[in-house]
């Protein structure tokens, strides 16, 4: 029930190209949803969130899907870049507690 | 506005050793997690703090691991008679006193070497 299952475990796309990367979750108490940048060696960064009650939320090349009946939603980059390259998390969360993180997916963009 | 401040930033012990690591929070930031990552795995929540209280600790293992917010200075995670497993990477995030922001700041993160 506080599982957030992620997929792919990696990913290479080429320069330019849609990355696309799916969480799907069971807790229905879940109320905020964040995605998480990380670099080699450094701590997880946010790098956008939503909410249950929007399904869709764009910033910049990112942009985030969210399907409430599915319990499921993604994470979009558009016109992927090299500095792209990182391992994404996906996230839930409720009542500003824990974090329940998903497995984490390595992105590697190809120049 | 300084980060989540940890340190140290790398901590080599041997088996049997304590390993005591620290958080400073953001300034404002009344609220602290500490979560462990093991590698090649997302990070696993282990405890939540306010200052000078526990509020959830059901991550933490039941032996061993102790955490601690005081009203003046740093977070502490300490770790008693460390184990090979106990090799990690342990991160502290911070969030303001509302808590209706959901927002946690990570630190860059302490890496735990045990030999």
């Amino acid at each position: 029930q506080q599982q957030v299952k992620q997929s792919p475990q990696s990913l290479i796309v080429q320069k330019g190209g849609i990355s696309i990367i799916n969480c799907a979750y069971e807790n229905t108490a879940f109320d905020y949803f964040p995605w998480y940048q990380q670099f080699p060696g450094k701590g997880p960064a946010l790098l956008i969130a939503i909410r249950p009650d929007v399904s869709e939320k764009k910033e910049g090349r990112f942009t985030i899907s969210f399907n409430k009946s599915a319990k499921q939603f993604s994470l979009h980059i558009m016109d992927s870049q090299p500095g792209d390259s990182a391992t994404y998390f996906c996230a839930a969360t409720s009542s500003a507690s824990k974090i329940i993180f998903g497995s984490g997916t390595r992105l590697s963009i190809r120049p | 506005n300084a980060g989540v401040m940890q340190n140290p930033r790398h901590l080599v012990r041997r088996r049997g050793q304590e390993a005591r690591l620290r958080c400073s929070p953001m300034k404002g930031h009344s609220h602290v997690y500490w979560y462990r990552q093991l590698p090649e795995e997302g990070l696993k929540f282990m405890v939540y703090l306010q200052k000078e209280n526990i509020i959830d600790e059901s991550g933490m293992p039941k032996e061993r691991f102790s955490a601690e917010f005081p009203k003046e200075g740093p977070s502490i995670l300490r770790i008693q008679q460390v184990v090979r497993g106990d090799s990690a990477a342990y991160f502290c995030a911070s969030s303001p006193l509302a808590s209706v922001s959901y927002e946690q700041y990570f630190g860059p993160g302490t890496r735990l070497t045990v030999t």
